[in-house]
């Protein structure tokens, strides 16, 4: 079993929908991390926690650290949100440790 | 500042060639990483540097593949001799170690072919 787990692994939305990706963890964490992965290929660090909450635009971010669990929700989802998105989790200081990825498919 | 810089951005060699792919970290940044990325397997950490020292090194996987960091703003990872199952996108990303964790900036991405 992986250490990260996303769910789901695909999927697929229409315009405007709310979009909710899941990442369970089974390892002790000093962080977590959400990144996006667009079609050319360059990664982008969208969110950094360690707890609560954070938002950026029309991204939301949340984690439960009793229930090893955070969720990236993204709202009006537009095609241009169309990437996979990538849980990592900080074991110790520094090492990144990921989640195999959710491909997120918005059609107009 | 340009982001991290990685070059060259595709490299196609033949099997039993060395490569050596480089990186240019965000300046002030303390912490370099080397990833690999293929579809089986995903993201996967191969090394990485705290000033310029090697911390982990448990991902490199095996002794064909060495990296070093001779100063802050540079940083190498060499595969020698290469083979096809090399073929990958090899990440750089930089940080700034706060308490011992960071927000991570990635560099754009070597895509290896090895024939």
């Amino acid at each position: 079993k992986n250490e990260v787990e996303q769910s789901p692994q695909n999927l697929t939305a229409q315009e405007g929908e709310f979009i909710t990706i899941n990442c369970s963890y089974s390892v002790g964490i000093s962080a977590l991390h959400w990144l996006q992965q667009h079609p050319g290929g360059g990664i982008v660090s969208l969110f950094m926690l360690s707890s609560g909450k954070k938002k950026h635009g029309r991204l939301i971010a949340t984690i439960n650290i009793q229930e090893k669990h955070s969720s990236l929700h993204i709202t009006a989802s537009h095609p241009r949100d169309s990437a996979v998105y990538i849980c990592a989790v900080n074991r110790g200081a520094q090492k990144l440790v990921f989640g195999q990825g959710t491909r997120l498919t918005i059609n107009p | 500042d340009a982001g991290v810089i990685q070059s060259p951005r595709h490299e196609v060699t033949e099997m039993g060639q060395e490569v050596t792919l480089r990186c240019k970290p965000i300046s002030g940044h303390n912490s370099l990483f080397w990833y690999r990325q293929t579809m089986m397997r995903g993201l996967e950490l191969l090394i990485y540097f705290n000033n310029n020292v090697p911390i982990d090194d448990s991902g490199m996987p095996e002794d064909r593949f060495s990296a070093k960091m001779p100063n802050a703003s540079f940083s190498t990872l060499k595969i020698q001799p290469s083979e096809p199952r090399d073929s990958a996108v090899y990440f750089c990303a930089s940080s700034l170690e706060r308490q011992g964790y960071g927000g991570y900036t990635f560099g754009s991405g070597t895509r290896l072919t090895v024939v």
